[in-house]
């Protein structure tokens, strides 16, 4: 999705190191969403955030963090907590909560541990 | 938490042929809703379909929602292979702001 820009696309991380991934957007979206995906499963939720200066724990928030101080950006940041990171990162969007909207996708980080 | 299941996990057809993948959820539904994703790629959406509507057509997709057991359907007529990907289904319940997705259907289209 060309509106959503998620960097860097492969990101090696080594032991006890944190790491940020980035995810900003030009759609003017109020809510922004993490998501881990690893091989053969579907997506599961680590947080999100509604609107500026709030967010959200989802299903796997342990040993992640987040901030949302721009509408535009919302950074992940994967801490050394997490022992399992490696993983496909997908950060999305969506214009209101309310009005039946779908989410719009990035392109997503691919997270490997050195 | 994942509430959908998609089935089968992975399919391959000819090209021309239809596809047909299922999609089965546990509570009550505000919307549900399909995406593909290709290899390597973020997710793209394909259609939603409101808890209060049975069918819903775009283009060559077809999906079909029965509340009553739970399940929706997704159907490629005239596959082809620009159509080789992973399909997921995603709900979200009334008065949540979260999706949940099931971990997908694997289509391969061979030429």
């Amino acid at each position: 999705d060309g509106g959503i820009t998620q960097s860097p696309k492969y990101l090696f991380r080594k032991e006890g190191q944190n790491v940020t991934l980035s995810c900003e957007q030009n759609l003017n979206h109020d809510a922004m969403y993490w998501y881990r995906q690893d091989p053969g499963q579907g997506l599961r939720l680590i947080y999100y955030s509604q609107i500026v200066n709030d967010f959200q724990k989802g299903d796997i928030a342990e040993g992640y963090s987040v901030s949302r101080e721009k509408k535009e950006s919302f950074p992940l940041t994967v801490t050394s907590a997490q022992k399992n990171p490696t993983a496909f990162y997908l950060c999305a969007t969506l214009d209101s909560p309310y009005g039946n909207q779908p989410q719009h996708f990035g392109d997503g980080t691919r997270l490997s541990i050195l | 938490s994942q509430q959908g299941e998609e089935d089968p996990q992975a399919l391959s057809i000819q090209e021309g042929e239809n596809a047909t993948m299922n999609c089965s959820y546990k509570t009550s539904i505000n919307n549900l809703q399909w995406y593909r994703q290709n290899s390597g790629r973020g997710l793209v959406h394909l259609i939603l379909i409101r808890s209060n509507e049975r069918e819903k057509h775009s283009g060559r997709l077809r999906v079909t929602l029965d509340t009553s057991k739970k399940s929706s359907s997704l159907l490629i007529t005239a596959s082809r292979a620009a159509d080789t990907a992973s399909y997921f289904c995603a709900t979200d319940a009334p008065d949540d702001y979260k999706l949940s997705f099931g971990a997908g259907t694997t289509v391969t289209v061979r030429a």
